[in-house]
C-alpha cells in the first residue's frame, strides 16, 4: 500500500521569505500523481500544485514550486516570498495511475504553516 | 467554478443516533468521495463512488455506509453514532476520465458524538 510522510508537523516562516516543506512517499509503481493541497482556517481545501510522475520538470505555480526527485520518492513544496495569507494546513497527496487504484488519494498527516509579519 | 456543498459545516449528535451527512456537487462529477480528517492523521477515505448506486470501501469504513441515488448527491450515513466518529468529514468530487484531475472538496463538516 502507498503511503506519504510529512516529517514536519509544523514549520514557521518570516513574511517575504521562502520555506520547504517536504513530503516523501512510498510506492512501487512508476506511474502516478503528486499533489499538494492547502487548508486554510476557512477548511476549504485548494490545490496548490500537482506533478506527473512521468515529467521530469518540476511543476510551478506562481510563488509555489516543487522539487520533484523519483529515484529518491521525495515531493517537496516550495513557497517563494511568502505572504500572510499563505498560513494554512498543507497536505501532501499520492495517486496512482493505475485503473484498479486510479480513484484513491492518500494524503499525508499534514503541515501547519505559520507566517510571521 | 465546480461547487461541492455539505450540508452542514457544524453538527452535534448523541451516542447512538442515525447520522446523515450530506453533499452535493454541481459539475456531474462521476466520482465522488468521503474522508474523514483528524490531527495527526491527514485525511483518510471511507468510501467513495464512481457512479450512481456504485459504492467501494476506502481504508476506514467500518462504522459508515453510503448512498448514491443520484449522480450529484453523496451521503455517509452513521448507523450508530460513537464517540469515535467525532471528526471532520471531508466530501470530495472529480471527474470519472481525467486521471490528473484534482479532487474538488466541500467546506467539511464537523461532527461531535457526545
Amino acid at each position: 500500500a502507498q503511503t506519504v510522510t510529512q516529517s514536519q508537523p509544523e514549520m514557521s516562516v518570516q513574511e517575504a521569505e521562502t520555506v520547504t516543506l517536504s513530503c516523501t512517499y512510498d510506492t512501487s509503481e512508476s506511474d502516478y500523481y503528486l499533489f499538494w493541497y492547502k487548508q486554510p482556517p476557512s477548511r476549504q481545501m485548494i490545490l496548490v500544485i500537482r506533478q506527473e510522475a512521468y515529467k521530469q520538470q518540476n511543476a510551478t505555480e506562481n510563488r509555489f514550486s516543487v522539487n520533484f526527485q523519483k529515484a529518491a520518492k521525495s515531493f517537496s513544496l516550495k513557497i517563494s516570498d511568502s505572504q500572510l495569507g499563505d498560513a494554512a494546513m498543507y497536505f501532501c497527496a499520492y495517486r496512482s495511475a493505475a485503473m484498479e487504484y486510479g480513484n484513491k488519494l492518500v494524503f499525508g498527516a499534514g503541515t501547519i504553516l505559520r507566517v510571521k509579519s | 467554478d465546480v461547487k461541492v456543498t455539505q450540508s452542514s459545516r457544524y453538527l452535534v449528535k448523541r451516542t447512538g443516533e442515525k447520522v446523515f451527512l450530506e453533499c452535493v456537487q454541481d459539475m456531474d462529477h462521476e466520482n465522488m468521495f468521503w474522508y474523514r480528517q483528524d490531527p495527526g492523521l491527514g485525511l483518510r477515505l471511507i468510501y467513495f463512488s464512481y457512479d450512481v448506486k456504485m459504492k467501494e470501501k476506502g481504508d476506514i469504513p467500518e462504522g459508515y455506509s453510503v448512498s448514491r441515488e443520484k449522480k450529484e448527491r453523496f451521503s455517509l450515513i452513521l448507523e450508530s453514532a460513537s464517540t469515535n466518529q467525532t471528526s471532520m468529514y471531508l466530501c470530495a468530487s472529480r471527474p470519472g476520465q481525467i486521471y490528473n484531475s484534482p479532487l474538488h472538496f466541500g467546506n467539511g463538516t464537523r461532527l461531535t458524538v457526545t
